[in-house]
């Protein structure tokens, strides 16, 4: 069965720094792997996704996101960190998501 | 606005009663989802549709569930003898197979 997890609850960072959010998945076959973003008040959106080739993914705002097979790992990064990157983040695998993490940024 | 939209948006009900919510994809997207999200958790999937076919359905998904796309465009989601335990967020999201979903502003759901 396919199940997602995500390391950290709650994140707290100051401006400027770096991120780095896990998320591993568990499932055997081909993956689609998404992170996505909602922002207080918001819909979940996209951040970005990988479906296969390059397995460093770029996606908006910044974000980057690597696929490391070895490891079931996706974990999302960001070099510096914005107060506007606060919001909650998902990992997902096709359809399962995981619990999510926290970000607050403090300015 | 030609994103996804659910009604109604807040649903207030006494323990016992049915709901029905509402969701209307973006339009060229022929799979919709629905997922329920409570305080501090992720989506949880429910069951999605590929045109009008229920294709999965989680295990989790009690009988008093029951979804329906009749003609592949909306979809609604049906919650019959509604429990406290059933107040959450409903989400519903579309896309194209194999894309990133569209998702819905939700349906806060509360059972009294």
């Amino acid at each position: 069965a396919q199940s997602v997890s995500q390391h950290n609850h709650h994140v707290i960072l100051s401006e400027a720094a770096s991120l780095e959010l896990g998320c591993n998945y568990s499932y055997g076959g081909t993956v689609n792997l998404f992170w996505y973003v909602q922002y207080p008040g918001q819909h979940l959106q996209l951040l970005l996704k990988y479906f296969s080739g390059d397995p460093l993914v770029k996606g908006i705002k910044g974000f980057e996101a690597e696929f490391i097979k070895s490891k079931f790992s996706f974990n999302l990064r960001k070099p510096s960190v914005q107060w506007s990157d606060t919001a909650e983040y998902f990992c997902a695998l096709d359809m399962r998501f995981g619990a999510g993490t926290r970000l607050t940024v403090k300015p | 606005d030609t994103g996804v939209s659910q009604d109604p948006r807040h649903k207030i009900t006494k323990r016992g009663q049915n709901v029905t919510f509402r969701c209307d994809p973006i339009s060229e997207h022929n799979r919709l989802y629905w997922y329920r999200q409570t305080l501090g958790q992720g989506p949880e999937f429910l069951t999605y549709f590929q045109n009008e076919a229920q294709l999965e359905k989680s295990r989790l998904l009690s009988d008093r569930f029951s979804a329906e796309r009749p003609k592949g465009s909306f979809s609604t989601l049906e919650i019959q003898r509604t429990e406290q335990g059933d107040s959450a967020m409903y989400l519903c999201a579309s896309s194209l197979p194999g894309n990133e979903q569209f998702f819905g502003p939700g349906t806060r759901l509360t059972v009294l």
